[in-house]
């Protein structure tokens, strides 16, 4: 099946310092790619849709400030979590869809952890 | 409203065991129904998907029931095994509008399987 990678799986960074996820499709293009975030024992919460070359389209409620994502290239997307709280503290899961096909594969998920 | 319903939210199951998880829908917009089943700390991997146009799909020992009327749909896990425990997702897809095709989900139902 189409593999989704996501890097840092862990991170820990101090309060108002920014952080950097990456989401990485690895053996297919993805135009489209999606930003989850999961608290524990929860649902996933899409938080913005990012589209290659442009800017991401962002759910009700979700700061574009906060979270910057970039669609760079067709295999790649980054969320920036900027000026980090503890309250930020959560795992962001990102997923992606191939061009040719209509199924969503995601990625293992990025824990984050302000301290 | 673009809303998912599922139940039960946990279900205990002994080994060898079916394990039935139920969803419904409202928005009859949604044009494809994946499963994704998870495991603690790892990010959601599709289990198996069904479209409006069939009614049922398997795929060893998983199976999905569709009631396109009922706008309801259903997994079921013949011989349930302790491997099987995990919280499982479903999911709808809206790909209309400018909604660009990203999953609603509900709010997941943890699996215990019993040895």
């Amino acid at each position: 099946g189409a593999v989704v990678s996501q890097h840092p799986s862990r991170v820990i960074c101090k309060s108002g310092t920014s952080v950097k996820i990456e989401c990485r499709s690895l053996d297919f293009q993805a135009t489209t790619m999606f930003w989850y975030r999961q608290f524990p024992k929860q649902s996933l919460m899409l938080m913005a849709t990012s589209n290659e070359g442009s800017k991401a389209t962002y759910e009700q409620g979700v700061e574009k400030d906060k979270f910057l994502i970039n669609h760079a290239s067709l295999t790649l997307s980054t969320l920036t979590v900027t000026s980090a709280h503890p309250e930020d503290s959560s795992f962001y899961i990102c997923s992606a869809r191939p061009t040719d096909r209509n199924t969503i594969y995601f990625g293992e998920g990025s824990w984050l952890t302000v301290v | 409203q673009q809303q998912v319903k599922q139940s039960p939210q946990s279900l205990i199951v002994q080994k060898g065991g079916i394990s039935i998880i139920n969803c419904a829908y409202e928005n009859t917009a949604f044009d494809y129904f994946p499963w994704y089943q998870q495991f603690p700390g790892k990010g959601p991997a599709l289990l198996i998907a069904i479209r409006p146009d069939v009614s049922e799909k398997k795929e060893g020992r998983f199976t999905i029931s569709f009631n396109k009327s009922a706008k309801q749909f259903s997994l079921h896990i013949m011989d349930s095994q302790p491997g099987d425990s995990a919280t499982y997702f479903c999911a709808a897809r809206a790909n209309y509008g400018g909604s660009q095709g990203n999953l609603i989900f509900g709010k997941g139902t943890k699996l215990s399987v019993k040895p």
